[in-house]
């Protein structure tokens, strides 16, 4: 009955190399994030999506690519990996109109080398 | 720009010994602030939203208030359990709905 999953949990890959990462919500919200938290525990928005729909894209390199297959899944594709990519990746979603109550995954922790 | 900063980044009490956290905020439109819990491994976890000055939650042992520059996050006699990093967060105005988060204030409950 996990709300919001996320797989790979960890995932240690090289400089260079491309990954994905998967998210699931089973709670019917229509919006969905993609946060990163750094090593020093800053918590930033990367991407939202509504209804598979691209609303919010920060100021992230175009080697982060989202996708939205349908409403209750979000994924994060990574190309031509860097060393500065390691970091904990969080999904995360709401209902619509609630920003405030976000439910967050468990994170998938990056890390290259 | 839209900027959340917590203090102290961290905190140690021992067992029933009360204290607060502070969090401040620069931004333009607030529409609201809320604090999130966030245990070790663990994604954050919703605790609180506030929206006007003067307005305070409660949860168990947690009392959130809001003024017009900074919210706190009072402790009541903490127990172990307590122990985790906390967040701010500030919902930012104009047209994209999002949060901004503070770096968190890492608590830790001696018993």
């Amino acid at each position: 009955d996990t709300a919001v999953s996320q797989t790979p949990k960890y995932l240690v890959t090289q400089m260079g190399n491309d990954k994905s990462i998967k998210c699931e919500q089973n709670l019917g919200h229509d919006t969905m994030y993609w946060y990163k938290q750094d090593s020093k525990k800053f918590l930033k928005i990367m991407f939202s999506y509504n209804n598979k729909e691209l609303i919010i894209n920060e100021t992230v390199p175009n080697r982060f690519s989202p996708k939205s297959p349908d409403k209750a899944h979000l994924n994060l594709h990574i190309n031509s990996l860097e060393l500065g990519d390691s970091a904990v990746y969080f999904c995360a979603s709401n209902p619509t109109g609630a920003v405030y109550e976000q439910y967050f995954g468990p994170g998938t922790r990056l890390t290259v080398t | 720009e839209d900027q959340v900063t917590q203090s102290p980044e961290a905190l140690r009490l021992q067992e029933g010994e009360s204290s607060s956290l502070n969090c401040s905020y620069t931004v333009s439109g607030l529409r609201g602030l809320f604090w999130y819990r966030q245990d070790p491994g663990k994604g954050p976890e919703f605790l609180f939203t506030l929206y006007s000055a003067g307005e305070e939650k409660e949860k168990e042992r947690l009392k959130a208030t809001l003024t017009k520059k900074e919210s706190f996050l009072h402790i009541t006699a903490p127990k172990p359990e307590d122990s985790a990093t906390y967040l701010c967060a500030v919902r930012t105005g104009g047209g994209s709905e999002k949060l901004v988060f503070g770096k968190g204030t890492k608590l830790t409950v001696n018993p």
